[in-house]
């Protein structure tokens, strides 16, 4: 069974930083691509990141672009997302998906900007 | 980028009976190879997201057969032959061709 468990969303002011992890289990993480998806409180999804197999390759939304930065860590099946200078727009659960169209979802992770 | 329009925004249904939305797109989400990268995304309340439709009408495992769905080029439908109530929830179509970004369309919220 597919599982993925986002962790380390929180409270941080504007301007700072914070880093996204996501374990992934029951499948074979290395052979596939990997996203980040969020949503604002009460709001649709928006497409964050992705990150192609091996990582060479990796691709974010215009909102995010210069400030967050995809990766993975395949010998731990792990997905990260170091986010800097966070805006308040930048609230919003986070999730990690699987693969080029989205296969499976973790149950997300609440990040909060305000001061 | 390209815009997923999804009507309608809130379609109140009965229990039993079929339900409709449209998604349409910007542009065509045909490519090379004759595929559609067209998927469709159920979230009921208070969970995340999970894939019910991918490539326009492939069932993922576990989904029931009363949710299909159709279309081509710009213009899609998912549908549900007689809504039960654990449909309840909000649906979002993806496009996946032209990407960067894959955008999603603003939903449509299924409520009984």
């Amino acid at each position: 069974e597919v599982q993925l468990l986002e962790s380390g969303g929180g409270l941080v002011q504007p301007g700072g930083s914070l880093r996204l992890s996501c374990a992934a289990s029951g499948f074979t993480f290395s052979t596939y691509d990997m996203n980040w998806v969020r949503q604002a409180p009460g709001k649709g999804l928006e497409w964050v990141s992705l990150i192609d197999l091996g990582g060479s390759n990796t691709y974010y939304a215009d909102s995010v672009q210069g400030r967050f930065t995809i990766s993975r860590d395949d010998s731990e099946n792990t997905l990260y997302l170091q986010m800097n200078s966070l805006r308040a727009e930048d609230t919003a659960v986070y999730y990690c998906a699987k693969g080029r169209w989205l296969d499976d979802w973790g149950p997300g992770t609440l990040v909060t900007v305000s001061s | 980028d390209v815009v997923m329009t999804q009507s309608p925004l809130s379609l109140p249904v009965t229990l039993g009976q079929p339900a409709s939305m449209s998604c349409r797109s910007s542009q065509s989400l045909v490519y090379s190879g004759g595929y559609t990268d067209l998927h469709w995304y159920q979230q009921r309340p208070g969970q995340s997201p999970r894939r019910l439709i991918y490539r326009v009408s492939n069932r993922d495992s576990g989904v029931p057969d009363r949710f299909s769905g159709s279309g081509s080029g710009t213009d899609f439908t998912l549908k549900i032959s007689r809504v039960e109530a654990e449909d309840v929830g909000v649906y979002y179509c993806m496009q996946g061709v032209h990407w960067p970004p894959y955008t999603f369309g603003q939903g449509t919220n299924l409520e009984i």
